[in-house]
């Protein structure tokens, strides 16, 4: 258990719709990092929160969005889903305290499986 | 991020040592090499990560070459378990800075019974 928590962990839905997924980091992490991992595409870097502010922005569509908040749970709102969404989205946090020289080590939950029909 | 190059896949007998490649010949000087493996679907995990000590955990030992250019995790007795994709990743390591890891195609290791 990495101690990250993703919900849901599956979800159905229909093309042009809207999911938001949910994730609550391990106690203590600043950061928050959200994957998305399709059959053909592996795992890519969407984007990355650090104490409520965007610090990096990946292969994010625009028809996605994230936000954290204040207490470091973040969300990932996906919208107008296509049938190329459907896909296994992780978030991952990490503790990024700017007194650690470096870890590097992201802890990474056990995703959510949207499947866009 | 310098790029890494990996195996596709290799197998390994159960109990035995499981050695597995990367080649980074393009790493800088602060930049350090992780290790993450992914067992089917689940979320990845972390292994290990060094500079340009070798280094040894509870899971794995990661010995990097004098140059950096390459390095080579070693799981020293392998088990159905550790049946997995592991990923390679280079990437500078420094306070405040992004910290998004780079997940390239990685290495599927079978472990045979």
């Amino acid at each position: 258990d990495s101690g990250v928590t993703q919900t849901p962990k599956h979800l159905i839905t229909a093309t042009g719709q809207r999911v938001t997924l949910r994730c609550s980091p391990r106690s203590g992490d600043l950061s928050v990092y959200w994957y998305q991992q399709s059959l053909d595409q592996g795992l890519q870097f969407l984007i990355q929160y650090y104490n409520g502010e965007e610090r990096a922005k990946g292969n994010i569509l625009e028809r996605f969005s994230a936000q954290q908040f204040p207490d470091l749970h973040s969300e990932l709102n996906l919208s107008s889903l296509e049938l190329g969404d459907s896909a296994l989205y992780f978030c991952a946090s990490s503790v990024d305290n700017r007194a650690f020289t470096n870890t590097g080590e992201l802890f990474f939950g056990e995703g959510s499986r949207l499947t866009v029909l | 991020d310098a790029k890494t190059t990996q195996p596709p896949s290799m197998d390994c007998a159960e109990g035995r040592a499981a050695n597995l490649p990367c080649n980074h010949s393009t790493i800088s000087g602060n930049e350090y090499v992780y290790w993450y493996r992914q067992i089917h679907s689940q979320g990845p995990q972390y292994i290990i990560h060094g500079l340009k000590n070798n280094e040894t955990n509870e899971m794995a030992s990661l010995i990097i070459t004098e140059d950096r250019k390459s390095s080579t995790l070693i799981l020293p007795h392998a088990t159905l378990r550790d049946t997995a994709v592991y990923y390679c990743i280079v990437r500078v390591g420094s306070s405040g800075s992004a910290r998004q890891l780079t997940f390239g195609s990685g290495t599927q290791l079978t472990v045979l019974p």
